[in-house]
């Protein structure tokens, strides 16, 4: 267990709506990265929060948002969804950016995705 | 732009070594690590290297020559539940932004 949770683990929905992803970093961690998982591909890297702001932006669609709250709770926001946004969408914490000088993120389980 | 390379599969037999490569071209390297997955299953953190050099934890090794742009990930004594698919992953530094960038992924294949 690395003590990032993710909700909801699955999630069935219909082309044009919108979804939410919530995650919970390990606590004490400031960092919250998004990745995206698509059937046997690669992680592509989507955002990057810290303490609240916005600090990296990868290849993120404008359909998708994100948000790290005080809590240090964040929030990925799908909406107007399509087929090819079915996927696997990972959250990872870790305690600080320096962490990136040790290359260790902290994966949650992943909330799966399925555009129907 | 940036890019990193790594083979897709790699076949080897139980009690064997397995090196699995990575080249990588990107622009604000810091450092490199790689990532084992199950299927379905979260990555986890095996190794960085943020110097050139060897990195040895217990049955795994990572190597890392930044003049070359290549790393490389060493496992020995393949047992059966080292099949997995294996992500290097580059740290990449902007002025104030930081990212962790995968490769695609090489999925390991052990036999017995």
């Amino acid at each position: 267990d690395s003590g990032v949770t993710q909700t909801p683990k699955h999630l069935i929905t219909a082309t044009g709506q919108r979804v939410t992803l919530r995650c919970s970093p390990r606590s004490g961690d400031l960092s919250v990265y998004w990745y995206q998982q698509s059937l046997d591909q690669g992680l592509q890297f989507l955002i990057h929060y810290y303490n609240g702001e916005e600090r990296a932006k990868g290849n993120i669609l404008e359909r998708f948002s994100a948000q790290q709250f005080p809590d240090l709770h964040s929030e990925l926001n799908l909406s107007s969804l399509e087929l090819g946004d079915s996927a696997l969408y990972f959250c990872a914490s870790s305690v600080a950016q320096g962490a990136l000088g040790t290359g260790e993120l902290f994966f949650g389980e992943g909330s799966r995705l399925t555009v129907l | 732009g940036q890019s990193l390379e790594q083979p897709s599969e790699v076949t080897a037999v139980e009690g064997a070594i397995v090196q699995i490569n990575c080249t990588y071209q990107t622009s604000g390297f810091y450092g490199l690590s790689w990532y084992q997955q199950h299927d379905g299953g979260a990555p986890t953190f095996l190794s960085y290297n943020g110097l050139d050099g060897l990195e040895e934890t217990g049955r795994f090794s990572s190597f890392l020559s930044r003049s070359d742009s290549y790393g490389y990930l060493l496992l020995q004594e393949l047992q059966m539940k080292d099949s997995a698919s294996y992500f290097c992953a580059v740290s990449l530094r902007g002025d104030s932004s930081y990212k962790l960038i995968f490769g695609s992924g090489t999925r390991l294949l052990v036999r017995p």
